[in-house]
């Protein structure tokens, strides 16, 4: 199975402020069709999981443009160009290039 | 609107079974990937199992065996069987669904808690 890494695993960051998280994966997650199945999701406290980013870079509808996402092979980033208080939660990063799919461990989100 | 909502969930002893239901509206659960994913308490999101348009199945290595994920067209609902349950099946389970295109999971339940204890 794929492992998928992420790291920081906690980041305090100030509103206002860039957050990154990076996303690895233990095998390359470009598909035979040519697609990178790598989306990110946010889950906020008491929350389901939302989606935020699919095949890399594709923001979801209404999600604000404030968040970025870019990598290619094993190497992911999710970027908040300025972190607003509404953006407190776990962020996960999750395959689906090769079943089964897995996810990272999550990465806390947290406002200093 | 499309709308997915679990069932099904409670406390079980170790070595019994639960199925647990997802009923859907605003879309056919036979055009998407139909996923489930659970949550321990205060754990990340493990993925569980993926039933495929065509009917063909996956499942993560720790339920693998022991759970079977099957859907009901004509109830355009989603389930899990889960049998010979252990403590560590304990979390809340999602739902959720998947487009072929985006194999990303874009819309999910609110989840349903299943507690494996004696």
């Amino acid at each position: 199975d794929i492992v998928m890494t992420q790291t920081p695993l906690s980041s305090p960051v100030t509103l206002g402020q860039p957050a990154s998280i990076s996303c690895r994966s233990s095998q390359s997650l470009l598909h035979s069709d040519g697609s990178t199945y790598l989306s990110w999701l946010q889950q906020r406290p008491g929350q389901p999981p939302r989606l935020l980013m699919y095949k890399i870079s594709n923001r979801l509808s209404g999600v604000p443009d404030r968040f970025s996402g870019s990598g290619a092979g094993t190497d992911f980033t999710l970027k908040i160009s300025r972190v607003e208080a509404e953006d407190v939660g776990v962020y996960y990063c999750m395959q689906a290039t090769r079943f089964p799919s897995t996810f990272g461990q999550g990465t806390k989100l947290e406002i200093k | 609107e499309v709308q997915l909502g679990e069932s099904g969930g409670g406390l079980v002893q170790p070595g019994g079974s639960l199925r647990l239901s997802c009923a859907v509206s605003g879309f056919t659960v036979s055009d998407y990937y139909m996923t489930w994913v659970r949550q321990a308490p205060g754990k990340g999101l493990e993925w569980v199992s993926v039933i495929f348009r065509g009917g063909s199945t996956y499942y993560g290595d720790s339920v693998k065996g022991r759970f079977t994920i099957s859907r009901d067209n004509s109830k355009n609902t989603l389930y899990l069987q889960m049998d010979s349950l252990r403590s560590e099946d304990t979390a809340v389970y999602f739902c959720a669904r998947a487009t072929a295109t985006t194999r990303s999971l874009d819309y999910w339940g609110q989840g349903t808690l299943v507690t494996v204890s004696s």
